[in-house]
């Protein structure tokens, strides 16, 4: 595609309950990071994934959320157990390659999903 | 640890004049990459401008430029002839390596920027 898509735009839940968020990177970018930004925050790295593998999840807050990469394109975030403090724009971003510094490593974003926990 | 300050939360100018949004940040690395990244309503992260640290030269692009100042550690941008279409939030960003071989942005908490007709 022509950028990174990501589904749900919008998705509210209540407390308790399982979502997975979808991100489909831009076509040949081998890497693929997920961010959360908070109302009022800027963006906050949660995982990043190298082809089908978590190379690091140094950024996921506790054992509710993982995510998943199982064919090295599209991208499912996985939040179990929702609470209200989960809710936030998560944004999925991809890249070409991911080794070297940038413009090779610039990381294109997508939309965002927001999440609402009521 | 690497950390990136925007200490204007908000920001207004009036259309066609030009204004300037102030960065800091800390890192002990020497070669980096700097961003200014724009956020409309619509959600979608947009990039501005890039900054590599090892180019004296400010980068420029159309009405966009950088004040990048290595030794300070500053990386204001400066928007000229600003148009209502430049309301956003603005984040800026560096690039800081993962041991994992690849890079993560550390974001800014932003400074939301309204023009004024």
């Amino acid at each position: 595609g022509a950028g990174v898509s990501q589904t749900p735009s919008n998705k509210v839940t209540e407390k308790g309950k399982y979502v997975e968020l979808r991100c489909d990177p831009i076509s040949g970018h081998t890497a693929l990071y997920w961010y959360r930004q908070s109302l009022g925050q800027g963006p906050e790295f949660l995982i990043y994934f190298q082809g089908t593998g978590a190379a690091d999840d140094s950024g996921l807050p506790n054992d509710r959320f993982f995510a998943v990469r199982p064919e090295g394109s599209v991208s499912t975030l996985k939040i179990q157990r929702t609470e209200r403090g989960d809710s936030a724009v998560y944004l999925c971003a991809s890249s070409f390659r991911t080794r070297g510094l940038a413009p090779y490593n610039e990381q294109f974003f997508g939309p965002g999903t927001r999440l609402t926990v009521l | 640890a690497q950390t990136v300050t925007q200490s204007q939360p908000e920001m207004s100018v009036q259309e066609a004049e030009t204004v300037t949004l102030s960065c800091t940040y800390d890192t002990s690395e020497n070669n980096y990459y700097l961003f200014w990244y724009k956020q409309p309503p619509s959600r979608q992260m947009i990039l501005v401008i890039r900054q590599e640290a090892y180019k004296q030269q400010n980068a420029t692009e159309n009405r966009f430029s950088v004040n990048f100042q290595k030794a300070a550690k500053s990386f204001s941008l400066k928007i000229s002839d600003s148009q209502l279409g430049d309301t956003a939030m603005y984040f800026c960003a560096f690039m800081k390596h993962l041991p994992s071989g690849t890079y993560k942005y550390i974001f800014g908490t932003g400074t939301r920027l309204k023009v004024l007709a």
